[in-house]
């Protein structure tokens, strides 16, 4: 099958700049996660979407981050305006629903934001 | 709130030993699943083990295992007959059953990097 998709796969913006990730999940996968990587420590969830609906969204920045997914497949994370600490891996990831289902994740984007 | 703890930062071991890495966490839940992921340079995030809470015995894969003890409430990672590509950084991750169908979300450790020696 083929695997999580995100683009593009490095971005370099100046602070206050806008930018935008794309993912494309696996398909068939109902749940879809977007996760912030900063260097050197783990993943840590920004945003979870089963279906086309946010189920947690308890750490998303929410006066510059946003991020939606149309008719439940593919996702669009948003930055705007962009800060300095907002350099880091996005990691998107999908799974099938259970909870043993493992996290199957994408390359990521590498954003710094100079 | 659930929460991870990986106290290595750094581990070495000689290659075909075998090393274990340290996970412990903490949660309310009664249904949970922990989970290992590995992290090599290229960044990519692969999918080794899974232990659910309920599961009586540990859990392989290959040469993954988890030393699952849950009323000290660890998970360690095991990795037999170590070898070169082995080096990467690990991490140890938990998410609970909410109630019916409802997944928290999938809590990660800081991560151990893990440095195999020829």
């Amino acid at each position: 099958e083929a695997g999580v998709a995100q683009s593009p796969r490095y971005k370099i913006i100046e602070k206050r700049q806008s930018v935008a990730f794309w993912c494309n999940p696996i398909s068939g996968h109902a749940t879809l996660y977007w996760y912030q990587q900063i260097l050197g420590q783990g993943p840590k969830l920004l945003i979870q979407f089963q279906n086309n609906g946010v189920v947690d969204d308890s750490q998303l920045p929410k006066d510059r981050f946003s991020a939606e997914r149309l008719k439940g497949v593919d996702s669009t994370l948003k930055i705007q305006p962009a800060k300095l600490e907002d350099s880091a891996v996005y990691l998107c990831a999908s799974s099938p629903t259970g909870l043993m289902s493992p996290l199957h994740f994408g390359n990521g984007t590498r954003l710094t934001v100079t | 709130a659930q929460k991870i703890t990986q106290t290595q930062p750094g581990m070495f071991v000689q290659e075909k030993e075998a090393v274990t890495l340290d996970c412990t966490y903490d949660t309310s839940d009664q249904s949970y699943g922990l989970f290992w992921y590995k992290q090599p340079s290229s960044g990519e995030m692969i999918f080794l083990i899974y232990q659910g809470s309920y599961d009586e015995q540990n859990a392989t894969e290959g040469r993954y295992s988890l030393n699952f003890q849950k009323a000290r409430k660890s998970a360690n990672l095991v990795i037999s007959a170590s070898q070169l590509g082995d080096s990467a950084m690990y991490f140890c991750a938990m998410r609970a059953l909410r109630g019916g169908t409802s997944y928290g979300k999938l809590t990660f450790g800081q991560g151990t990097i893990l440095t195999v020696h020829p």
